[in-house]
């Protein structure tokens, strides 16, 4: 059965270091999805591809986050610099097309220290 | 926007009897409702979704949920839980079935006593 694909799935680093995360949609899924879930919370969309354009990141810290599907297929999430109150879980999500049930990842759960 | 609560944080249930989750949300038109489970360390699965027709709707592993527009709720129930349902769910609400943007509750931990 095809699953989204994440790595790493656990990531520790200090505060003002640079991380990436990256996703690696099922096959033919036209979009893909950035969620944050704080702990204790649902998850919150960060920003959504659809194929190597970016549809909305209007939750995304754009200071600091940046995120890319260049060839409309796997995609990158990095934070530079990770602050502390970063530390949550990242999780990846693609579906055939907007509105299509979405299929989530592992998720790479991150730790600032 | 469109909102979602979950008033149950956390749920203890005994093997083999019944569970209800509960969903209110939030929105002026029909929403579009789905609920996820997450299992310790992994993503989110779908366990079912409801976009229209009828409110009484079944989806994998023996769960069912009952859309009710006067209350403005869509709880999840399972007539006997099994341990390997231990795990928190999440109720989601979108604004139409194109709409990508899925607003999801805080989540209920169910944990499934022997």
């Amino acid at each position: 059965e095809a699953e989204v694909a994440q790595s790493p799935r656990y990531k520790i680093t200090e505060k003002s270091q640079a991380v990436a995360f990256w996703c690696d949609p099922i096959s033919g899924h036209a979009t893909l999805y950035w969620y944050r879930q704080i702990l204790g919370q649902g998850p919150e969309l960060l920003v959504q591809f659809q194929d190597e354009s970016v549809v909305d990141d209007s939750q995304l810290p754009k200071d600091r986050f940046s995120a890319e599907r260049l060839k409309g297929v796997d995609s990158t999430l990095k934070i530079q610099p990770a602050e502390l109150g970063d530390s949550a879980m990242y999780l990846c999500a693609s579906s055939p097309g907007s509105g299509n049930e979405q299929f989530f990842g592992p998720g790479t759960r991150l730790t600032v220290l | 926007a469109q909102s979602v609560t979950q008033p149950d944080i956390h749920i203890t249930v005994s093997e083999g009897a019944s569970l209800e989750l509960r969903c209110n949300y939030s929105y002026g038109a029909t929403p579009y409702l789905f609920w996820y489970v997450q299992s310790p360390g992994q993503g989110l699965q779908l366990l079912l979704k409801y976009f229209s027709g009828d409110t009484l709707v079944q989806g994998i592993k023996g769960f069912e949920a009952e859309f009710k527009r006067s209350q403005s709720s869509f709880n999840l129930r399972k007539p006997s839980v099994h341990w390997s349902d231990a795990a928190e769910y999440f109720c989601a609400v979108g604004a139409e079935p194109n709409d990508y943007k899925l607003s999801f509750g805080a989540g209920t931990t169910v944990t499934v006593r022997a």
